[in-house]
């Protein structure tokens, strides 16, 4: 089975911008899950997605939101992008969404804000 | 609110040397908890999976071990190499879907 990938791998903006991350789940796979990763911060959850639902949302700013497709590809979307907002954004799936399920990552975008 | 902490936060060894990374949380009522590989700029890697029922879990060279009640995990790794270099994350979930992860062991194996 192929596993998560997420596009663009790399990506450049400049503040006020918007932008929009994809991550495709490992097939079969239900649940998407978002996080942010930052050297000060580390790894810090954004949202969870199951069957197009949000499940749990992190503590992050509304201008943080996202999106699961019947298919159960995900978007995350951030608008009027901050300095701050630099750093390897990583989607991760799991198969059905329960808490014994374990989590595969994908290799991230890494988001640079000018 | 669950903390995960991680120590130490670099360790550098010779190669062939056992290891041990250590994982401590605040929190015991945990569903599970995970071991994650990182290499620079790239995604997270699964290493061993522990349910809250299980006290250890094997795969190949590493052995993660999870002691509840006093908020600890170990992993360890036998005879290091160097393509064992590479940051290792601890990970927790408790209750909601998410999971909270300690800041890492940057572990370097050194030829």
């Amino acid at each position: 089975k192929a596993g998560v990938t997420q596009t663009p791998r790399y990506l450049i903006k400049t503040r006020g911008q918007q932008v929009t991350l994809s991550c495709s789940p490992i097939s079969g796979h239900r649940s998407v899950s978002w996080y942010q990763q930052t050297p000060g911060q580390g790894l810090q959850f954004l949202f969870e997605y199951f069957s197009e639902t949000q499940r749990n949302k992190g503590n992050f700013p509304g201008r943080f939101s996202g999106r699961q497709f019947s298919n159960s590809r995900s978007e995350m979307n951030v608008s009027t992008l901050e300095l701050g907002d630099s750093a390897l954004y990583l989607c991760a799936s799991r198969q059905q969404g329960a808490s014994t399920d374990t989590q595969y990552f994908g290799p991230g975008t890494r988001l640079t804000v000018l | 609110k669950q903390e995960v902490t991680q120590i130490p936060a670099a360790l550098s060894v010779p190669e062939g040397e056992n290891l041990v990374l250590n994982c401590s949380f605040t929190d015991s009522a945990i569903y599970n908890l995970q071991w994650f590989r990182q290499d620079p700029g790239k995604g997270l890697t699964s290493l061993l999976l522990i349910q809250s029922s299980q006290r250890e879990q094997t795969s190949g060279r590493l052995n993660a071990s999870l002691d509840k009640s006093s908020g600890r995990s170990t992993l360890y790794i036998a005879a290091s190499q160097p393509g064992d270099s590479a940051t290792y994350l601890c990970a927790v979930k408790k209750g909601a879907q998410k999971l909270v992860f300690g800041q890492g062991t940057r572990l370097t194996i050194n030829p």
